[in-house]
């Protein structure tokens, strides 16, 4: 079984759409949570770290649901430069990240 | 706002030649990482270093890597005797402490033929 699982996409979305994303986990020792934002042939870039009373950066949500083990993005009023690939990383213990395969989006004009 | 800084942003190389990645890390994290991705692949854990010493290896990291900070500096990674399948985006990552979240380079892509 994964540590973590994405669905892959692709999501086409026009813009200003509302996409979630959501991201699964496996360990339950798991600590903390992160959603990363990655350009085709470019680094991940942090997006946002995951609180677990949620938390809220702009047009971007985050949700953890520990019971379930699960984490959700949610992108209000998709912008253009949203199209990108989101990588959902969970921290198992102090040193260990596992990552997902990432979610393919596309905003359309 | 700092930045992890990695060299050469490509590397082209070829079978069995050694390579020699570089990494700058900003300039308070305390733990560094090399992970790499695989075109069009998820990106996978290689080595974690933490007080001038490895604390976690993936089984990607076999005796042909490995791991250096030797002038408490630059990071560096590397690959001794290359193969076709190192060919990768290798990314450099550094954190300040426990639970805090990774910082990514701008990445080295290595092409080996």
């Amino acid at each position: 079984r994964k540590e973590v699982e994405q669905d892959p996409g692709p999501f086409n979305v026009p813009e200003g759409a509302t996409v979630a994303f959501n991201c699964t986990y496996s360990n339950s020792a798991s600590q903390s949570f992160f959603w990363y934002r990655q350009d085709c042939r470019k680094e991940p870039k942090l997006l946002m770290s995951v609180y677990s009373s949620g938390n809220e950066d702009g047009r971007f949500t985050a949700q953890l649901n520990r019971a379930s083990q699960y984490i959700s993005l949610l992108i209000r009023d998709s912008k253009l430069s949203d199209s990108a690939t989101y990588l959902c990383v969970v921290m198992v213990t102090g040193n260990q990240f596992y990552f997902g395969t990432g979610t393919s989006l596309t905003v359309i004009p | 706002e700092p930045e992890v800084t990695q060299t050469p942003s490509h590397q082209v190389t070829q079978m069995g030649q050694e390579v020699i990645l570089r990494c700058v890390p900003i300039s308070n994290h305390l733990y560094f990482y090399w992970y790499r991705q695989i075109l069009g692949q998820k990106v996978e854990f290689l080595v974690s270093f933490y007080n001038n010493e490895i604390s976690e290896k993936s089984e990607i990291f076999d005796d042909q890597f490995s791991v250096e900070r030797p002038d408490g500096s630059n990071f560096t990674l590397k690959i001794r005797s290359t193969k076709l399948e190192d060919s990768a985006m290798y990314f450099c990552a550094t954190r300040t402490g426990v639970n805090s979240p990774l910082h990514f380079g701008n990445g080295t892509r290595l092409t080996v033929t």
